[in-house]
């Protein structure tokens, strides 16, 4: 069965370096998300893209955090400026129409230091 | 009036027993309402879902009632099993726009024991 895929599992990074954390989505989805988790709470919605556009964003999504679909297969997302606050699971998904299931990749655990 | 609000925190359930995890949300422009199962170290994974247009939906062992008057929706797990044993979020999302953001519960952290 087809999935999502991330890179890296785990992300470590000094506060105030910029990470780019990497997903493939499934091949023929349109619609892509990132979201996060922070240890122990709930996930939360950051963004989602479709048609090379961001769709929707959440206020934690702000001016430090950028998305991009360089090619035809992987979805990035950029974080400029890293807070010790980011530290989190990133999870990448996709769905094939916005009603659809979205099937989530198994996350980058980012920890900034 | 975006949340999703679930509870319990967490449950312990013997084997064979019915594990019983409830949402309730106050946005009533939500159309989908999916489960997702979450094991360590991995993604959520989509359990089983539905749309307010029935009442109730099984898959397996796994069933969703849902009470479109009270805003509420709840997730059975039949002869749960210690396999079963795992996080479970609720969430739900509204149509339009390009992309449906998903909007989690808290979720509940299941064990069960054997």
């Amino acid at each position: 069965e087809p999935e999502v895929t991330q890179t890296p599992s785990h992300q470590v990074t000094q506060m105030g370096q910029e990470v780019i954390l990497r997903c493939v989505p499934i091949s023929n989805h349109l619609y892509f998300y990132w979201y996060r988790q922070i240890l122990g709470q709930k996930v939360e919605f950051l963004v989602s893209f479709y048609n090379n556009e961001i769709s929707e964003k959440s206020e934690i999504f702000d001016d430090q955090f950028s998305v991009e679909r360089p090619d035809g297969s992987n979805f990035t997302l950029k974080i400029r400026s890293t807070k010790l606050e980011d530290s989190a699971m990133y999870f990448c998904a996709s769905n094939t129409r916005s009603s659809q299931p979205q099937h989530f990749g198994d996350g980058t655990r980012l920890s900034i230091l | 009036q975006q949340q999703v609000k679930q509870s319990p925190q967490s449950l312990i359930v013997q084997k064979g027993g019915i594990s019983i995890i409830n949402c309730a949300y106050e946005n009533t422009a939500f159309d989908y309402f999916p489960w997702y199962q979450q094991f360590p170290g991995k993604g959520p994974a989509l359990l089983i879902a539905i749309r307010p247009d029935v009442s109730e939906k099984k898959e397996g062992r796994f069933t969703i009632s849902f009470n479109k008057s009270a805003k509420q929706f709840s997730l059975h797990i039949m002869d749960s099993q210690p396999g079963d044993s795992a996080t479970y979020f609720c969430a739900a999302s509204s149509p339009g726009g390009y992309g449906n953001k998903l909007v989690f519960g808290a979720g509940t952290i299941l064990r069960v024991k054997s």
